[in-house]
């Protein structure tokens, strides 16, 4: 086990509607980020969370947005979701934003958009 | 074109082959190059980091990096049916900037 976790495990949501996922990091990991991974793809980078700031962002639209908490934990809210939105959603923490060899990811929250 | 190309397999082989895994690149400003296992289910793991180019091994693990061929790779030696999974190759420019992945390999060994 990682120590990253995420909830919930599963969540199935209707088009059009937001929805709130959160990440619980490692005790001292200061950076966060979130992926998208589609099915049979590799994960996609959304944006990264150093100290409680965005550090960068993929190419996903500002409907993505994140929080990150000073006690480890974060959040990825997405609204007026699509149908394209469906898919595993990761988070990783690490110690610091450049170690990204020790960037330890969470099992996931599967979002399902019908 | 992609910036990370990777084959999707599946890839199938009797328990104590050599597995080869790879993948290839457009961004030449890549600099770390990871390999991750990711069970079903579950979120990805990292098995092998490699900076630049060269060579690098982990019990039965060897990631080789070729930056002139923009080209890398991840052997498997005396392979065991855990080790079927999805691996996934990984790159980042460094200095915080976003990991790039492939689109993962499924292998599956046979026992």
């Amino acid at each position: 086990e990682t120590g990253v976790t995420q909830s919930p495990t599963h969540l199935i949501k209707t088009r059009g509607q937001q929805v709130t996922l959160r990440c619980s990091s490692q005790s001292g990991h200061n950076t966060v980020s979130w992926y998208q991974q589609a099915l049979g793809q590799g994960p996609q980078f959304i944006f990264q969370y150093y100290r409680e700031e965005e550090n960068g962002r993929g190419n996903f639209p500002p409907r993505f947005s994140g929080l990150q908490f000073p006690n480890y934990s974060s959040e990825l809210n997405v609204n007026a979701l699509e149908l394209d939105d469906s898919a595993l959603y990761l988070c990783a923490s690490s110690l610091d934003r450049a170690l990204l060899d020790e960037q330890y990811f969470g099992p996931g929250t599967r979002l399902t958009v019908t | 074109q992609k910036e990370v190309e990777q084959d999707p397999g599946p890839l199938s082989v009797p328990e104590g082959a050599i597995v080869s895994l790879n993948c290839t690149y457009s961004n030449s400003a890549f600099q770390y190059f990871m390999w991750y296992r990711q069970y079903s289910r579950k979120g990805p793991e990292l098995l092998m980091y490699t900076y630049s180019s060269g060579n690098k091994e982990d019990g039965r693990f060897t990631a080789q990096v070729d930056k002139s061929s923009k080209y890398i790779s991840l052997f498997i030696r005396d392979s065991q049916p855990s080790d079927s999974a999805t691996y996934l190759c990984a790159m980042s420019e460094g200095g915080g900037f976003k990991t790039i992945f492939g689109a993962g390999t499924r292998l599956f060994v046979k026992a």
